[in-house]
């Protein structure tokens, strides 16, 4: 794969504690994502990134900000974690003129 | 607006049976589909893009811009393809951004 690594893979946390997951690319590609995968509503787009410091929300953005200071990291943070943000975290980067590489994924629990 | 659909939560097929798998697509431009597979709590992995025409484990899909459908298609069902398929599209022109439908959870009774 094109070297996308997410960390934690695992994470338990209390509702109200603020939460950070990391995306690391060893490829130097511009365009990272961050989606959340839930039963029933398929992949849904967090927030993306089209280079250092540009980044855009998409479709379930509220009660998440991202950062990105390097083209490697694309850091997402869950301000104040609530039980309805329980779920798989999968970062992507567009790697080509057509292709996209997912992480592995973060499952995160809040309770 | 860019919009995906997977009509199908669930289908189940009998292993050696043909399977297709619906997909349907909103999209204003010229787009770029993709199907995506995932097999039990592992990463999604690409399975087949329309734009390069080939056949991948058996599967193909073929872009119909009349009905909007990207189908995805195999003649002989295997017990090693039940996993969770995401049809998704990707604008390319500014932001690049990759959309999913829903999925369809794929089982293969042996």
């Amino acid at each position: 794969d094109a070297g996308i690594t997410q960390s934690p893979r695992h994470k338990v946390t209390e509702t109200g504690t603020p939460v950070t997951l990391r995306c690391h690319q060893t490829e130097n590609h511009r365009y990272m994502y961050w989606y959340r995968q839930d039963p029933g509503h398929g992949l849904r787009l967090i927030h993306y990134s089209y280079g250092v410091k540009d980044t855009d929300k998409g479709e379930v953005s509220d009660g998440y900000s991202v950062s990105r200071s390097k083209t490697e990291d694309f850091l997402l943070t869950l301000e104040s974690a609530t039980s309805s943000q329980t779920s798989v975290y999968f970062c992507a980067i567009k790697t080509g003129s057509y292709g996209y590489t997912f992480g592995s994924g973060t499952r995160l629990t809040v309770v | 607006a860019q919009r995906v659909t997977q009509p199908e939560k669930l289908l189940s097929v009998f292993k050696g049976a043909p399977v297709e798998l619906k997909c349907n697509y909103s999209y204003s431009g010229s787009p770029e589909l993709f199907w995506y597979v995932q097999y039990s709590r592992q990463r999604l992995q690409l399975l087949l893009r329309h734009i390069s025409r080939e056949s991948i484990k058996g599967f193909t899909a073929d872009l119909n811009k009349g009905e909007t459908s990207f189908h995805l298609k195999k003649p002989f069902a295997q017990e090693e393809d039940s996993a969770m398929y995401y049809c998704a599209l990707s604008s390319n022109f500014g932001n690049e951004k990759l959309t999913f439908g829903t999925g369809t959870r794929l089982t293969i009774i042996p």
